[in-house]
C-alpha cells in the first residue's frame, strides 16, 4: 500500500527566501506526482504536475523534482512571498492506470513572514 | 479558464439523515472522484468513476454511500444515513487523458449534528 510522506509539517520563512518541500513515497510505481496547494478552508489547486519520466518541472516561481528510483520528490519555491502561506501537498497516483486514485501526503504547513 | 465546482459549500445534517453532494466535473473531462478531508486529516480517497461505473472505491465508501452521473453535468455522492464520523470536507475531482491531472472543486464542508 503506498504512503506519502511529506517532511517538515510545518515551516515558517521570513520573506524572500528560498526554501524546498520534501515528499516521499514507498512505492515508485507511480504514473505521475502532483503537488498542490490548500488554503484554509478552502480546496486544493494544482501547482505541478511531474510525469513519471520526468526530472522536473517549473511553473514561474516553483520547480519540482522527482527522483522515482528513491521514492522523493521535491518542491522548490523561489523567492517566498507571504501570499505563498499555505499548506502544500503531495500526491501520487499507482503505476498500473493512471485514471485512478491519488494517495496524498499530509502536507507541509508553510507560513512566509513579512 | 474551466473549473470544477460543487454545491452546496456548507451542509449541516442531522444523524441518520441522508444527503446529497454535488458536482459539475470540467466539461471534456472522463475521470470523476470524491474525496474527503477530516479536519486535520489527510486527503483521503473514496471512489473514481469512468465510463458510466466505479473504477475504484476505498474502504471507507460502504453501503451507505453512492455516487450517479445523472446527465451529462451532473456528478453526485450520497450518503444514505449519516453519521457523526462522516463530518468532513468532500472534494470532487475530475481528469481529462492529458497526463490525467486531477482537478479539485472548492469543497463540501459537511456537519452531522
Amino acid at each position: 500500500k503506498q504512503e506519502v510522506t511529506q517532511i517538515p509539517a510545518a515551516l515558517s520563512v521570513p520573506e524572500g527566501e528560498n526554501l524546498v518541500l520534501n515528499c516521499s513515497f514507498t512505492d515508485s510505481a507511480i504514473y505521475n506526482l502532483q503537488w498542490f496547494r490548500q488554503d484554509p478552508g478552502k480546496g486544493l489547486t494544482s501547482l505541478l504536475l511531474i510525469q513519471s519520466s520526468q526530472r522536473e518541472q517549473t511553473s514561474g516561481r516553483l520547480n519540482a523534482s522527482l527522483d522515482k528510483s528513491s521514492g522523493r520528490s521535491t518542491l522548490y519555491i523561489a523567492a517566498s512571498q507571504p501570499g505563498d502561506s499555505a499548506t502544500y501537498l503531495c500526491a501520487v497516483p499507482p503505476n498500473n492506470n493512471a485514471g485512478n486514485m491519488l494517495t496524498f501526503g499530509g502536507g507541509t504547513r508553510l507560513m512566509v513572514k513579512p | 479558464e474551466p473549473e470544477v465546482t460543487q454545491t452546496p459549500s456548507h451542509q449541516v445534517t442531522q444523524m441518520g439523515q441522508e444527503v446529497i453532494l454535488r458536482c459539475v466535473p470540467i466539461s471534456n473531462h472522463l475521470y470523476f472522484y470524491w474525496y474527503r478531508q477530516i479536519l486535520g486529516q489527510k486527503v483521503e480517497f473514496l471512489v473514481s468513476f469512468y465510463n458510466n461505473e466505479i473504477s475504484e472505491k476505498s474502504e471507507i465508501f460502504d453501503d451507505q454511500f453512492s455516487v450517479e452521473r445523472p446527465d451529462g453535468s451532473n456528478f453526485t455522492l450520497k450518503i444514505r444515513s449519516t453519521k457523526l464520523e462522516d463530518s468532513a470536507m468532500y472534494f470532487c475531482a475530475s481528469a481529462g487523458q492529458l497526463y490525467y491531472e486531477q482537478y479539485f472543486g472548492p469543497g463540501t464542508r459537511l456537519t452531522v449534528t
